[in-house]
């Protein structure tokens, strides 16, 4: 099956730095990525989607300077938290679209200290 | 909008039980519906999905979701459950290309 890999899968960052985490569509293309977030004990909640060529769209509140993505090449995307505060720790997941079906990674752990 | 609602937000049940979780959806059209699992820090796993015809689909892992139409519901179940099925269930409804998940049941399996 489609596999998706991400890197890394943890990471701990100072408060002011910034993070790239990279999502990568091993065995097949991808024109769409989608990122989430998730929060402990909670669903996931859809960031943004990460067109190839294009600029992504984000889902409303948030922020697109905050969180810059990256969709250089049908099998990666990258998402850039920038200036990260300790409210950014989370554990963020993308998937790959290979429509109608979406393939995810194995997420990355952010915390911000 | 297109959603789906997992009513039961955690489940236990004893190993070599039964076990059905719940999911019902509010979708304009015959939709896809998927349903995923994830272990504890990790990503999600796609169990089974259901795009068209035969309304009883067969997953992974002995898993199995009938799509009911007249009830709006997409039930997953599995005969008897292993100490290996605890984990976070999500279903899943795509609008387009996205996929709306529900809030998720966290199954916890006992001896």
């Amino acid at each position: 099956g489609a596999v998706v890999s991400q890197h890394p899968s943890r990471v701990i960052c100072k408060s002011g730095t910034s993070v790239k985490i990279e999502c990568r569509s091993l065995d097949f293309q991808a024109t769409t990525m989608f990122w989430y977030r998730q929060f402990p004990k909670q669903s996931l909640m859809l960031m943004a989607t990460s067109n190839e060529g294009s600029k992504a769209t984000y889902e409303q509140g948030v922020e697109k300077d905050k969180f810059l993505i990256n969709h250089a090449s049908l099998t990666l995307s990258t998402l850039t938290v920038t200036s990260a505060h300790p409210e950014d720790s989370s554990f963020y997941i993308c998937s790959a679209s290979s429509s109608p079906e979406q393939y995810f990674g194995p997420g990355t752990r952010l915390t911000v200290t | 909008a297109q959603s789906v609602t997992q009513p039961d937000i955690h489940i236990t049940v004893s190993e070599g039980a039964s076990l059905e979780l719940r999911c019902n959806y509010s979708y304009g059209a015959t939709p896809y519906l998927f349903w995923y699992v994830q272990s504890p820090g990790q990503g999600l796993q796609l169990l089974l999905k259901y795009f068209s015809g035969d309304t009883l689909v067969q997953g992974i892992k002995g898993f199995e979701a009938e799509f009911k139409r007249s009830q709006s519901s997409f039930n997953l179940r599995k005969p008897s459950v292993h100490w290996s099925d605890a984990a976070e269930y999500f279903c899943a409804v795509p609008p387009g290309e996205k996929l709306t998940f529900g809030t998720g049941t966290r199954l916890t399996i006992i001896p």
